[in-house]
């Protein structure tokens, strides 16, 4: 079945420590690959996007995510967390050919300790 | 600038009633998207408008509607309000075949 997951429902990470957020599709053509932060009571906001090429795109905030085709994975990266990133985090797709609908992962929970 | 903005940004009703949210954007986009947000966070399409037509409807209650006056705006009005109708609604808008969206903050709806 066509699905986004995103193994970890939960992440606790100390301030300064790197992060990573993992993100898995199964889709049979690659889709466009988004990843959204929603602060706590916030809307969501747009952290950085794949569409084609560089398999290793840069987004704010100091974020970074890569494309593995090989794995259908897109995960998101961070060297080294502030306390203000503390959110929920989705990664997010949208398949060829469905009139632009994002479809969500389950969304992760980053806690940040000081 | 707001670039997408609704309201209101909360609304408390009770079960029976019919409401609105409104949504405009002012990124001169011309698709809009609602998306219903649950108690767990999952994050759901209901309805997209290209141009003021609807292009997705998703398995939605018919008790919903939305509507599209112009592009730069999407309502979505809710009737007999239930229970579980209770979520975060958030708007969104995107260009054309770009399929990069820009969300609002959202409206939480509480039904009691």
């Amino acid at each position: 079945a066509q699905s986004v997951t995103q193994p970890d429902i939960h992440i606790t990470v100390s301030e300064g420590a790197s992060l990573e957020l993992r993100c898995n599709y199964s889709y049979g053509a690659t889709p466009y690959l988004f990843w959204y932060v929603q602060s706590p009571g916030q809307g969501l906001q747009l952290l950085l996007k794949y569409f084609s090429g560089d398999t290793l795109v840069q987004g704010i905030k100091g974020f970074e995510a890569e494309f593995k085709r090989s794995q259908s994975s897109f995960n998101l990266r961070k060297p080294s967390v502030h306390w203000s990133d503390a959110a929920e985090y989705f990664c997010a797709v949208v398949p060829y050919n469905q009139g632009g609908k994002l479809i969500f992962g389950q969304g992760t929970e980053l806690s940040v300790k000081p | 600038d707001t670039a997408v903005s609704q309201t209101p940004k909360y609304l408390v009703t009770q079960m029976g009633n019919d409401k609105s949210i409104k949504c405009e954007q002012n990124l001169g986009h011309d698709t809009m998207y609602w998306y219903k947000q649950d108690s767990k966070k999952f994050l759901k399409i209901m309805f997209s408008y290209n141009n003021k037509e609807l292009i997705i409807n998703e398995t939605v209650p018919n008790r919903f509607s939305p509507k599209s006056p112009d592009k730069a705006h999407l309502n979505l009005h809710i009737n007999s309000l239930e229970l579980g109708d209770s979520a975060v609604y958030f708007c969104a808008s995107s260009q054309g075949t770009v399929p990069e969206q820009y969300f609002g903050p959202g409206t939480r709806l509480t039904v009691t």
